[in-house]
């Protein structure tokens, strides 16, 4: 069974720069959702998708955005980046036979704003 | 225990003694309880879950613990290892939405 996947693990950016993150949900989950988890934070709810489509969204502004595949894996993307946006992004999988709602989490993409 | 803050909760056992770590709860709609436990530099990691129609389930050397009345939740673990050294999470989920609410986390630390 594989598990959650994401990338890229480590990256720069600049203020003002784009950035697209990726993730690949475990096997036969078909819902993906992703965190952002600050230093020393709990991770915080952007929003999840659930058959391609937005399916529920915390309170982060429209500049953070998502795709999800029909192979269920998952994009994040964010545009004209501030330097409040560093932090750890956690992508989790859920959903599917045998699974009751935990979410299970990749090791994360952490973006570094400059 | 957990809660919002600047300062992360810490927790120092010996290795071979039991562990609880709590957390305090904020929506009394929530229906369901997930313990996670995050190492340095890697994603947080199921270790054991709860629904609200239970008070306590047992993992192996884990055991989760809720008292909805005031709202807390708790997560045993015994026989602490070096190996459970890490951040512990607890996270809720109301029965309205699809979100997870993340506390701040304890920091646990096992000494050898």
């Amino acid at each position: 069974e594989t598990g959650v996947t994401q990338s890229p693990t480590h990256l720069i950016k600049t203020r003002g720069q784009q950035v697209t993150l990726r993730c690949s949900s475990q096997s036969g989950h078909n819902t993906v959702s992703w965190y952002q988890q600050a230093l020393g934070q709990g991770p915080q709810f952007i929003f999840q998708y659930y058959r391609e489509e937005e399916n529920g969204r915390g309170n982060f502004p429209p500049r953070f955005s998502g795709l999800q595949f029909p192979n269920y894996s998952s994009e994040l993307n964010v545009n004209a980046l501030e330097l409040d946006d560093s932090a750890l992004y956690l992508c989790a999988s859920s959903g599917g036979t045998g699974n009751t709602g935990e979410l299970f989490f990749g090791e994360g993409s952490r973006l570094t704003v400059l | 225990g957990e809660s919002v803050g600047l300062h992360l909760p810490t927790l120092s056992v010996q290795e071979g003694d039991n562990s609880i770590i709590n957390c305090a709860y904020s929506n009394s709609a929530s229906d369901y309880f997930i313990w996670y436990k995050q190492e340095s530099g890697k994603g947080p990691q199921f270790i054991i879950d709860i629904r609200s129609n239970m008070d306590k389930r047992q993992g192996q050397r884990v055991t989760v613990l809720l008292n909805k009345t005031v709202k807390h939740l708790s997560l045993q673990i015994a026989a602490t290892q070096p190996g459970d050294s890490a951040v512990y999470f607890c996270a809720e989920n109301p029965n309205t939405g699809n979100q997870f609410y993340f506390g701040t986390g304890t920091s646990l630390t096992v000494i050898p």
